[in-house]
């Protein structure tokens, strides 16, 4: 079945250095690829997304490329800040977009 | 606007007991989701409600665990005689239509522990 794969943390880097989180993916069809954000005692939000191959999402300087050759949807940032802090899951959503697959989630932690 | 709103917040039962958990999605939201989210993993789908049909509850785990949502808006998470393991975060997302297109906006969750 349909899966997502991410990358395990915690991850911690001082503030300016450059972010990835790795993600990969298995699914069937032709499957949308998200990144969502959980900041400390918040709720899950949608940071960014993608819905075909090759299309890029980006959203608050993070980007993320949806590869459908490499089956990845890596999460990056070229210069993290203090609040950037939080979880990040990796996500993907079946063809016909009423299931949504989660990764385990990527702690950031990022000091000043 | 409101957002998705889910009560309780916290939820602490004796094994075998029943609980039901609500959530109030955003309002004119036809999509309405159920997920879990045990400790250190990422949510797993339970049930998805488009207006007020169960379009898919493929990832219900057992009979033990019902939704509904019988007038298109509000939902409740039914679980009988609950278990330890049924202890985790049960979180509520709503979208303005099904489909990967439209964004999912998540509630705060309900943590539930089964003792």
């Amino acid at each position: 079945g349909d899966s997502v794969t991410q990358m395990e943390g915690p991850v911690t880097l001082s503030e300016e250095a450059f972010l990835t989180i790795n993600c990969t993916y298995t699914a069937t069809g032709y499957p949308s690829l998200f990144w969502y954000v959980q900041y400390p005692g918040e709720g899950l939000q949608l940071l960014l997304k993608a819905t075909k191959a090759d299309d890029k999402g980006s959203n608050k300087g993070f980007e993320a490329t949806y590869r459908k050759e490499t089956t990845s949807f890596h999460l990056e940032k070229g210069s993290v800040q203090v609040s950037d802090s939080a979880v990040y899951f990796c996500a993907l959503s079946d063809s016909a977009g009423n299931q949504f697959y989660f990764g385990t989630g990527t702690s950031l932690t990022v000091i000043p | 606007g409101a957002g998705v709103s889910q009560t309780p917040s916290n939820k602490v039962t004796e094994k075998g007991k029943y609980v039901e958990l609500r959530c109030d999605p955003i309002s004119g939201h036809t999509a309405l989701y159920w997920y879990r989210q045990s400790l250190g993993q990422g949510p797993e789908f339970l049930i998805y409600f488009q207006g007020t049909g169960a379009a898919d509850d493929s990832g219900l785990p057992n009979d033990r665990f019902f939704a509904v949502r019988p007038e298109g808006s509000v939902s409740t998470l039914k679980i009988q005689r609950t278990e330890r393991g049924d202890s985790a975060v049960y979180l509520c997302a709503s979208s303005l239509q099904p489909g990967r297109e439209y964004e999912q906006y998540f509630g705060p969750g309900t943590r539930l522990t089964v003792t």
